[in-house]
């Protein structure tokens, strides 16, 4: 199907495991982008990169890992999850930053719950 | 620190009626600015995007507008219906990504 697909859709963890959320795009759009909606705080991006190999920070990088080894995937990595990274993350595509392609589109979202 | 403000919080009005939603942004120097829907437990749709060079897009019912100068977006929803309930967020891009924390509307029939 074409895309953004997300995986897990709903994922219960327990603190200190190691979490991979899977994001997958068919469009073969550079840019790539993971935030996380909290209540109260909105959306917040947390990593994104411009193309394969090239991820830079966002607004609440701390306690994630980034990469992205082929275009169509940017897999977001929690090391070690805490309560705090309880949330709802998306993941989102665009072929490009400024001009008519930054449109960006999104996934359905990973609710993740950490215990 | 970027913010993105987005005002009221909460809207409710009755079927037919036309309705701004207001998007305000601290810095002028965007790339462009672009407004989404959330249904509940849903993604984001996005609604339009405008380049920081223009003033406003259409798309059916929508119109959005763009005042870079001082720092604020409306997004002018015409006629409307209740299956036009949902919250609506905007997103303004300076370099990165910063999004308001949306309206949430409600279109009673």
């Amino acid at each position: 199907d074409a895309g953004i697909t997300q995986s897990p859709r709903y994922k219960i963890t327990e603190t200190g495991r190691q979490v991979t959320l899977m994001c997958h795009q068919t469009w073969s759009h550079s840019y790539m982008f993971w935030y996380r909606q909290d209540l109260g705080h909105g959306l917040r991006l947390i990593y994104y990169s411009a193309a394969a190999d090239i991820t830079d920070k966002g607004e609440v990088p701390d306690g994630y890992v980034v990469s992205r080894s082929k275009t169509e995937n940017f897999p977001l990595t929690l090391e070690s999850a805490t309560r705090s990274q309880t949330s709802v993350y998306f993941c989102a595509s665009s072929d490009s930053l400024a001009g008519d392609g930054g449109t960006q589109y999104f996934g359905p979202g990973t609710r993740l719950t950490v215990l | 620190k970027q913010e993105v403000t987005q005002i009221p919080a909460a809207l409710s009005v009755p079927e037919g009626e036309n309705l701004v939603l207001n998007c305000s942004f601290t810095d002028s120097a965007i790339y462009n600015l672009q407004w989404f829907r959330q249904d509940p437990g849903k993604g984001l749709t996005s609604l339009l995007l405008i380049q920081s060079s223009q003033r406003e897009q259409t798309s059916g019912r929508l119109n959005a507008s763009l005042d870079k100068s001082s720092g604020r977006s409306t997004l002018y929803i015409a006629a409307s219906q209740p299956g036009d309930s949902a919250t609506y967020l905007c997103a303004v891009n300076f370099n990165k990504f910063y999004f308001g924390s949306g309206t949430k509307l409600n279109v009673k029939p």
